[in-house]
């Protein structure tokens, strides 16, 4: 299986500041059709994962445009440029070019 | 946009079977372009793929090995929805359930919390 491996764990943030979680895949999420199949949730207490990022770097509709992702083959970035109170929750990656879809374990961002 | 709504029990007896369905709306489950999921979450296994169906002249199937032999999921064209069971349940099963379709891999449906208990 594709482990995915996101860092940290946890982060805390000021509102206003930057906030970027790291994910490295043990293999590369490139298929052959030059897309990348890396994907970011936000998931908020009670609630499903919220699509954030898809294909790596396109940001979903209704997403704030402070979201971005970026990378490549095996290391991955989610960032948030100016960190506001309604971003807390678990942020997670998901790989889906192999079986099976395999999930980060998830980036906690709080609110200092 | 596709919008998945997810319909099922949340109390199972140990060794019975699970059985959730997801209506899609949006889409058709018969889309050639497209394969429907099933996931689900725990505290102690975190988010995990359970396995899929997707049509491509035929239905095809893949499932997780973690469940393999317990698993099935269905699609049902005249009510363009696709289900879930999972056979001879154990405590370890207890987590919420979500179904979701590929492509933008979103939104999910609303989730399911199902516990196994007697």
């Amino acid at each position: 299986d594709v482990v995915m491996t996101q860092t940290p764990l946890s982060l805390s943030v000021t509102p206003g500041q930057p906030a970027s979680i790291s994910c490295k895949s043990s293999q590369s999420l490139q298929n052959t059709d030059g897309k990348t199949y890396l994907y970011w949730y936000l998931q908020r207490p009670g609630q499903p994962p919220q699509l954030l990022i898809y294909e790596g770097s396109n940001r979903f509709s209704g997403v704030p445009d402070r979201f971005s992702g970026s990378g490549s083959g095996t290391d991955y970035t989610l960032k948030i440029s100016r960190v506001e109170a309604e971003d807390v929750g678990v942020y997670y990656c998901m790989q889906t070019p192999h079986l099976p879809i395999t999930f980060g374990q998830g980036t906690r961002v709080e609110i200092e | 946009q596709v919008q998945l709504q997810q319909s099922g029990p949340g109390l199972v007896k140990p060794s019975q079977t699970l059985s959730l369905t997801c209506a899609i709306s949006g889409d058709s489950v018969s889309n050639n372009r497209a394969s429907w999921n099933w996931i689900r979450q725990s505290p102690s296994r975190g988010l995990e793929w359970l396995g899929r169906t997707y049509y491509r002249s035929q239905w095809y199937k893949d499932y997780a090995v973690s469940v393999k032999s317990r698993i099935t999921i269905n699609a049902d064209t005249s009510k363009n929805e696709f289900s879930l069971q999972l056979n001879s349940v154990t405590p370890d099963d207890t987590a919420v359930y979500y179904c979701v379709r590929d492509g933008h891999w979103g939104p999910w449906g609303q989730g399911t919390r199902v516990s196994v208990s007697s």
